[in-house]
């Protein structure tokens, strides 16, 4: 089946400590996304890339860094610069940014505490 | 103020009733979108709107551009239906969505 897998499912990191979350698609998607959900907030999107090799900062890039090596992987490092980093993070894709009715996949998150 | 405002908020319902959430924005827009997350965090894409109206299954989504609102509706509810709807809004000035805060919707045998 075709969709997005995010690992781990939950996370947890200790004082100074970089960590990666991962998110595969199998969609053949070009465009992907990485969003932080804080309770009682709406998504806020960290960074998003349109092909691979290629990524841009969204509103909440501080503290994070990504990669696009490859089209279909897209991993989200929560650096020991992010001095709140506790929040689910999801992943999502889509065929095209920017088009005008494109759906959005999303992936099942992940949970990141600190220790 | 938020861009997207959701109402309301929490909204608990028995099995059969009408539901009816409201998404309000304060930009202009090229596409709404409602998804729907469920418990374990995973989000689905239910509708993408740009105008008029669009039904799938029990699950009707309407806006009004010149009205800057937009509402999704639930008929004949059920428990399978509890979860939190999203609002998200595409800027015509941009690319990026914009996140309402969500609706809990749970809906009681």
């Amino acid at each position: 089946d075709g969709g997005i897998t995010q690992s781990p499912k939950y996370l947890f990191r200790k004082e100074g400590q970089n960590v990666t979350l991962s998110c595969e698609q199998n969609l053949n998607h070009d465009a992907m996304y990485w969003y932080r959900q804080d309770p009682g907030q709406g998504l806020r999107l960290i960074y998003y890339s349109q092909i691979v090799n290629d990524f841009q900062k969204g509103d909440i890039a501080e503290g994070y860094s990504v990669s696009r090596e490859k089209k279909e992987s897209f991993p989200l490092t929560v650096t020991s610069a992010q001095k709140n980093p506790t929040a689910f993070y999801l992943c999502a894709s889509s065929n095209r940014a920017g088009r005008l009715l494109e759906k959005l996949f999303f992936g099942s998150g992940t949970q990141l505490s600190v220790l | 103020k938020n861009e997207v405002e959701q109402s309301p908020q929490n909204l608990t319902a028995q099995e059969g009733e009408f539901i009816t959430i409201n998404c309000s924005y304060s930009v202009g827009i090229s596409a709404l979108h409602w998804l729907q997350q469920h418990p374990g965090g995973g989000i689905v894409s239910l509708f993408m709107l740009s105008s008029g109206k669009k039904k799938h299954g029990r699950l009707i989504a309407t806006i009004n551009i010149q009205e800057k609102h937009s509402s999704l509706h639930i008929t004949a509810s059920h428990p399978r239906d509890s979860a939190v709807y999203i609002c998200a809004v595409r800027e015509t000035s941009g690319s990026r969505l914009t996140f309402g805060e969500g609706t809990q919707l749970t809906v009681n045998p």
